[in-house]
């Protein structure tokens, strides 16, 4: 059984630069969902996905990011002009359903210098 | 709003011994989830447990337990003796999916250190 995978695993960028971010599910998951984790924090939830559609999107997502999910599968995530305060761990969860649990995958750790 | 407070921020035992990783959490409804992770030094969130709020049973598994108390909004976490690999920063998480809202909301974590 595969388990949720994201990439790249790390990321260095420059400021100023655009950078993405993928994700790919647990494969019978319809649901998607995006966070961001900094140094001694919590994950933070960003945004989610059921089948191809964002429901939901967080205040801390500002017009720099956005996100996809194409035919309800894989998801990106983007950053354009990339900031130092965008250093963080991206994780990337998945679910079957509203009320089950969601798995994780390895997280993309952004670094922006 | 939802909030969810892990007051421990790092807890360091002995090994074999038992240690409880406390969590209290506010929400506005009767119908909600809670969740514990394990975030060991590799990094991925792994799940250890999901309860919902009409479910007070106590549950235990193995060396861990858990103790949900909707009177005190308290979703406690318990090892029993612990060993060094249970070293890991544990989050509490909430979740309300009758509003909608189906993110989940982690506490900011407790670091735990078993000491060999």
């Amino acid at each position: 059984d595969t388990g949720v995978s994201q990439d790249p695993r790390h990321k260095i960028t420059k400021r100023g630069q655009n950078v993405t971010f993928r994700c790919d599910p647990i494969s019978e998951h319809n649901r998607l969902y995006w966070y961001r984790q900094t140094l001694g924090q919590g994950p933070e939830f960003l945004t989610y996905f059921q089948n191809e559609a964002q429901l939901e999107k967080s205040r801390l997502l500002s017009d720099r990011f956005s996100a996809e999910r194409p035919k309800g599968s894989f998801s990106t995530l983007e950053i354009q002009r990339t900031e130092q305060g965008d250093s963080a761990m991206y994780l990337c969860a998945s679910t079957r359903g509203e009320v089950y649990e969601q798995y994780f995958g390895p997280g993309t750790r952004l670094t922006v210098t | 709003a939802q909030k969810v407070t892990q007051a421990q921020t790092e807890i360091s035992v002995v090994e074999k011994e038992d240690v409880t990783l406390d969590c209290v959490y506010e929400t506005r409804d009767t119908t909600y989830y809670l969740f514990w992770y394990k975030q060991p030094p590799s990094g991925e969130l792994v799940f250890l447990i999901r309860r919902n709020s009409f479910d007070e049973q106590n549950e235990i598994s193995g060396r861990y337990s858990w103790n949900f108390q909707k009177s005190t909004s308290s979703f406690n976490f318990t090892i029993t003796a612990s060993q060094v690999v249970d070293s890991a920063v544990y989050f509490c998480a909430l979740s309300e999916p009758n509003f909608g809202n189906e993110k989940l909301t982690f506490g900011t974590g407790t670091r735990l250190t078993i000491i060999p």
